[in-house]
C-alpha cells in the first residue's frame, strides 16, 4: 500500500538554527514527490517537485532532496516567517492512463522562535 | 493573474441545509480536485475531474457530489449537511503531469 510518513510531527527551532524535515515513502513506482507549505487556515502552497533519486531543488532558505526511500527538506538559518506546516506528497506511477492523484503525509509543524 | 478561488471562505450552517462550495480557477488547467482536511490530519481526496463532464470519486468516501460543466468551475454540493461534514474543504487544479495548486479553502461548520 502506498504510504507517506513525515517526521518529526512538530519541530521548534531558534531563529538561525538549521534543521531538516523527513518524508519517508512507500510507493509502487514514484512519478513525483511534492513539498508544500501550509499556513493556518489556508490552502497548501506548492514549493518543490522532485522526480528522481539524487535530485535537489532550492528556494531561498529551503532545499529539498530525494532518495529512493525518502526526501528531506533542509531549512538553513530559518526565520520566524518560515513557521508553518510542511506537507510532503507522493504521486504514484500508474500504468494505463494518466493520473495526478497525490498521497499526502500528515505534515511537520515548524515553529521558529525569534 | 492565474489563480484558484474558493467561496465562501467560512460557512456556518444548520443540519439538513443544502450547501454548494464554489471553486474556480484561471490557471487553464484541465484537472481539478476536492480534498477534505481535518485539523492535524492529512488531506484526503474526495472527488476529482480530468475535464468537462468527467468526475470521479476519490479515495475517501463522501456524501457530497460534484459537477464539471465548465473547465474553470468545479462546485461541490452537499444535499443535506450534517455535523459529521464539519471540516475544511480544499480545491486544487493541475495540468497534465504538474503539481497541484490549491485554493484558500472553505471552513465548514455544521451545527
Amino acid at each position: 500500500e502506498d504510504q507517506v510518513t513525515q517526521s518529526p510531527e512538530a519541530l521548534r527551532l531558534q531563529e538561525g538554527e538549521s534543521s531538516s524535515l523527513n518524508c519517508s515513502y512507500t510507493v509502487s513506482g514514484l512519478r513525483g514527490l511534492f513539498w508544500y507549505r501550509q499556513d493556518p487556515g489556508k490552502g497548501p502552497e506548492f514549493l518543490f517537485t522532485l522526480y528522481s533519486a539524487g535530485e535537489e531543488k532550492e528556494k531561498e532558505r529551503l532545499k529539498a532532496t530525494l532518495t529512493k526511500k525518502e526526501s528531506f527538506l533542509h531549512i538553513t538559518a530559518p526565520k520566524p516567517e518560515d513557521s508553518a506546516t510542511y506537507l510532503c506528497a507522493v504521486q504514484p506511477k500508474k500504468t494505463g492512463g494518466a493520473t495526478n492523484k497525490l498521497i499526502f503525509g500528515t505534515g511537520t509543524l515548524l515553529a521558529v522562535q525569534p | 493573474e492565474a489563480d484558484i478561488y474558493q467561496t465562501p471562505r467560512y460557512l456556518v450552517i444548520g443540519t439538513g441545509k443544502k450547501i454548494t462550495l464554489e471553486c474556480s480557477q484561471t490557471m487553464g488547467h484541465d484537472k481539478m480536485y476536492w480534498y477534505q482536511q481535518d485539523p492535524g490530519m492529512e488531506l484526503h481526496l474526495i472527488h476529482y475531474s480530468y475535464g468537462v463532464n468527467s468526475t470521479e470519486k476519490g479515495d475517501l468516501s463522501s456524501e457530497s457530489t460534484v459537477s464539471r460543466i465548465r473547465t474553470e468551475h468545479f462546485p461541490l454540493t452537499l444535499e443535506s449537511a450534517r455535523p459529521s461534514h464539519t471540516s475544511q474543504y480544499l480545491c486544487a487544479s493541475s495540468d497534465l503531469a504538474g503539481p497541484q495548486y490549491f485554493g484558500p479553502g472553505t471552513r465548514l461548520l455544521v451545527l
